[in-house]
């Protein structure tokens, strides 16, 4: 069975511009969390989306936004890109969404550097 | 949200067993305390998780304090492919959605 991917895994943006990540989850899971990992910040939670609906977002401006797809695909957008944006953006799915109780799988991450 | 406290760093020989510590003494009672480890430039791995009693899966054991304030991740035989950094984690089911707090990761070092 196939992992998480990810794309792309190398991104180089500057001030300003947006920028779109995408995560294929393993096949048949429906749950797809998103996060950001800094040296500074360490893993922060971004959001969590199930069956195409948001279920909780962490603490982040509405510049991060993020979107599932009717095959639990999903994408993330960030707007108006800033150097502290400069980070792996992990994706991870699970099975059911309940990931109190599930094993998330994660994906390689995203590296995204803001110029 | 409930924080947890991790040491930032330990050290362990090769072959002998591990004892990570977690601290989450604002735990809630439906917190799941869950553990993930990161190799170095990969994504998280699921190590273990568990509720109340104690856990024990093919990589490790979790021990989970009876006031459930705290809980230990036990590597039972460290190899040089346990070191990384280990996160201590509390995910909770709340009308439908999570919160989600990480800790600040404890980087094993295993000394061959």
């Amino acid at each position: 069975k196939a992992g998480v991917t990810q794309t792309p895994r190398y991104l180089i943006k500057t001030r300003g511009q947006q920028v779109t990540l995408s995560c294929s989850p393993i096949s048949g899971h429906r749950s797809v969390s998103w996060y950001q990992q800094t040296p500074g910040q360490g893993l922060q939670f971004l959001f969590e989306y199930f069956s195409e609906t948001q279920r909780n977002k962490g603490n982040f401006p509405g510049r991060f936004s993020g979107r599932q797809f009717s095959n639990s695909r999903s994408e993330m957008n960030v707007s108006t890109l800033e150097l502290g944006d400069s980070a792996l953006y992990l994706c991870a799915s699970s099975l059911a969404g309940g990931g109190a109780l599930d094993e998330q799988f994660f994906g390689p991450g995203t590296r995204l550097t803001v110029l | 949200d409930a924080k947890t406290t991790q040491p930032n760093s330990m050290e362990s020989n090769e072959e002998e067993p591990v004892h990570l510590p977690c601290n989450h003494s604002t735990i809630s009672g439906t917190d799941y305390i869950h553990w993930y480890r990161q190799l170095p430039s990969q994504g998280p791995e699921y190590v273990i998780h568990g509720l109340t009693s104690n856990v024990n899966n093919r990589m490790a054991s979790l021990a989970i304090a009876e006031d459930r304030k705290s809980s230990t991740l036990i590597l039972h035989r460290a190899t040089l492919r346990d070191a990384a950094v280990y996160y201590c984690i509390l995910r909770s089911p709340s009308g439908g959605y999570q919160k989600v707090t990480f800790g600040t990761g404890t980087k094993l070092q295993v000394i061959p």
